[in-house]
């Protein structure tokens, strides 16, 4: 079965601080994976997308990596600001046909001052 | 929001009554998708659309159907909405589904339906 965990489900951290989510996918044959910033009460954005070749990929303070033999992924996020409260959502696609995207269910992240 | 509007925002309604929910792009992308957020649950699929009036179902279409007579509008239909589709809507967009990054979903601000 296509899966995409992540954890922790939930994360408080101090203003400044950074912190780090996983996601662990079992979707097969891999085509991309992507992580979204879901802010309350609004659609998810994406911040980043990764295909196989990719082992890291930044987005100002964000870092995203993958390993796809292990087909886990994380999200670093440096010197957090109040605005990163908010849902990360991973999402990873497989490869043929329509729409063949499974999400995460997220990490809802918390920075506090 | 990427250009994308969904209305209404918020409804409220009545077990058994039908809902319309209308999702609005001004991007001119081919594919548009309907999806619902749970709890403990991923967005799931509810329906696509790869085209005018070319539609085809998602993981979690049952008690739902869409429509798309026009490239930007992709309406979905609660025929008798029941407690169990009290959920928060997206709607999303896309330019393509080739697996690479001009595939990205751009998402609509989300509708909150409660069925009572």
């Amino acid at each position: 079965k296509n899966q995409v965990e992540q954890s922790p489900q939930s994360l408080i951290i101090l203003e400044g601080k950074n912190c780090t989510l996983q996601c662990n996918y079992t979707v097969s044959p891999f085509s991309n994976l992507r992580w979204y910033k879901q802010d309350t009460g609004r659609g998810p954005v994406s911040l980043t997308i990764m295909t196989f070749s990719e082992n890291t990929k930044s987005n100002g303070r964000y870092t995203a990596t993958l390993d796809a033999d292990t087909k886990q992924s994380s999200l670093h996020i440096t010197a957090s600001q109040l605005s990163d409260s908010a849902s990360y959502i991973c999402v990873v696609r497989r490869s043929g046909g329509y729409q063949k995207v499974t999400f995460g269910t997220g990490t809802k992240l918390q920075v506090i001052p | 929001d990427a250009g994308i509007t969904q209305s209404p925002r918020h409804k409220v309604t009545e077990t058994g009554t039908p809902v319309t929910l209308r999702c609005h792009q001004t991007e001119n992308h081919r594919y548009m998708y309907w999806y619902r957020q749970d709890p403990g649950h991923g967005l799931r699929l509810i329906h696509y659309s790869y085209g005018v009036k070319d539609t085809d179902k998602g993981e979690v279409s049952d008690g739902y159907s869409v429509s798309r007579s026009k490239t930007e509008d992709f309406l979905l239909t609660l025929e008798s909405a029941t407690s169990s589709q009290t959920s928060v809507y997206f709607c999303a967009i896309s330019e393509s589904e080739s697996g690479s990054s001009v595939d990205t979903q751009y998402f609509g601000p989300g509708t909150r339906l409660t069925v009572l």
